[in-house]
């Protein structure tokens, strides 16, 4: 069965403090690796495509990286801003049509 | 601004009415879908559509019913038949380019849905 898992559930740094967000996926046909930022009570906005193993992307202090099995999301000198819940999602053929699946996401906080 | 927008914000239902979401979107995408989104859960598939008048069932469309008559506008209406509706539902729009593969899901601000 097709399924992307996000670890930790939550994850609470202190301003300044690196960590990194995992997300491991089992689908068959890889076609794509979505992340998404999602405030509380708002629309997830979009991060980053990965497509291939050993690839990365980065946008200010997140730089997102792909294996075969899982992506990190790494997240280096953390702000209080960057405080959000982060999603993981794999477009993957499934049930006969292309279609994104999501993890539950990483809600991480970040304190001054 | 190119963009999706949803209405209402908030939606509040009784017992045994339809409600409908209202979601446009001015990026001239041709796929648009809706979401489900509950607490602890990933986002989950309702409806799909691809070109206007087609759309596809998700994964979990029971309860569930779209129209894609426009290009830019996308409703949902939500049922008496669904039996616990009260959730976040986000609708997103998307490029084309042949069968999905490639192209970015962009998200609207959202609608909460509360049944009393």
């Amino acid at each position: 069965e097709d399924q992307v898992t996000q670890s930790p559930e939550a994850l609470r740094l202190q301003e300044g403090e690196s960590s990194s967000l995992n997300c491991s996926y089992t689908v068959s046909g890889l076609r794509g690796l979505f992340w998404y930022r999602q405030d509380p009570g708002k629309g997830p906005e979009f991060l980053f495509t990965l497509y291939s193993a050993g690839e990365e992307k980065e946008k200010e202090r997140l730089k997102a990286t792909l294996t075969k099995k899982e992506s990190f999301l790494h997240i280096t000198a953390p702000k209080p801003e960057d405080s959000a819940t982060y999603l993981c999602a794999v477009r993957a053929f499934s049930g006969g049509y292309n279609k994104l699946i999501f993890g539950a996401g990483t809600r991480l906080a970040v304190h001054p | 601004d190119g963009g999706i927008t949803q209405s209402p914000k908030y939606l509040f239902r009784k017992e045994g009415q339809n409600v409908t979401l209202s979601c446009e979107q001015n990026l001239n995408h041709d796929a648009m879908y809706w979401y489900r989104q509950d607490p602890g859960q990933g986002l989950r598939l309702i409806y799909y559509s691809q070109i206007v008048n087609d759309f596809q069932k998700g994964d979990i469309a029971e309860g569930y019913s779209v129209s894609r008559e426009k290009k830019e506008s996308f409703p949902l209406t939500v049922t008496s038949a669904q039996k616990n509706p009260t959730a976040f539902y986000l609708c997103a729009s998307s490029g084309t380019s042949g069968d999905l593969i490639t192209d970015t899901q962009y998200f609207g601000p959202g609608t909460r849905l509360t049944v009393l």
